[in-house]
């Protein structure tokens, strides 16, 4: 079956660092690849996606590549704030119709500190 | 906004007792979704919905039942409470567009 698997958290990192924070698929054919950002006590919204392979999701000085070689689609962004602050949750989407489901990571705790 | 609200926004009900949650949309969209946000295990999907009394389970579903008769309303039922279905509920709705659109979450204790 489809299944993601993120790098565990917590992660804590100072202002301005850089982020990494990986994530790697199990699907049979081409999934689409997402990336969501839940901030405390909020609902989780769509922060990039990429829907074939090589294609390059980003917003808000994000970026993920889609790396079909690897099954990979690692989050980065080059100067983290503070306000980024929040858990990240990489997920794909198999299949159309009545199966379009999304399979979510575990999720990974981000803290950037002033 | 979305247009995607979930109530209650928090719940402390007993054992055994049956629970129903709501999730009302007003975009007309297609598909709608209940999953639940546990502690090292991300989000995983309770039932989904792809229309009017149309429903499937998802991986998680022993416990919950679900009910969809309007577009807008996507009902979450849980015939008897138990201390492992302490948990916060989310929403989503999609169309054919590949992302999802998430309500604010219902965290719900069973005491």
């Amino acid at each position: 079956g489809n299944s993601v698997t993120q790098m565990e958290g917590p992660v804590t990192l100072s202002e301005e660092a850089f982020l990494t924070i990986n994530c790697t698929y199990t699907a049979t054919g081409y999934p689409s690849l997402f990336w969501y950002v839940q901030y405390p006590g909020e609902g989780l919204q769509l922060l990039l996606k990429a829907t074939k392979a090589d294609d390059k999701g980003s917003n808000k000085g994000f970026e993920a590549t889609y790396r079909k070689e690897t099954t990979s689609f690692h989050l980065e962004k080059g100067s983290v704030q503070v306000s980024d602050s929040a858990v990240y949750f990489c997920a794909l989407k198999r299949g159309s119709g009545s199966a379009r489901q999304l399979t979510f990571g575990s999720g990974t705790q981000l803290t950037v500190l002033p | 906004d979305a247009g995607i609200t979930q109530s209650p926004r928090h719940k402390v009900t007993e054992t055994g007792t049956p629970v129903t949650l709501r999730c009302h949309q007003t975009e007309n969209h297609r598909y709608m979704y209940w999953y639940r946000q546990d502690p090292g295990h991300g989000l995983r999907l309770i039932h989904y919905s792809y229309g009017v009394k149309d429903t499937d389970k998802g991986e998680v579903s022993d416990g919950y039942s679900v009910s969809r008769s309007k577009t807008e309303d996507f009902l979450l039922t849980l015939e008897s409470a138990t201390s492992s279905q302490t948990s916060v509920y989310f929403c989503a709705i999609s169309e054919e567009a590949y992302g999802y659109t998430f309500g604010s979450g219902t965290r719900l204790t069973v005491v």
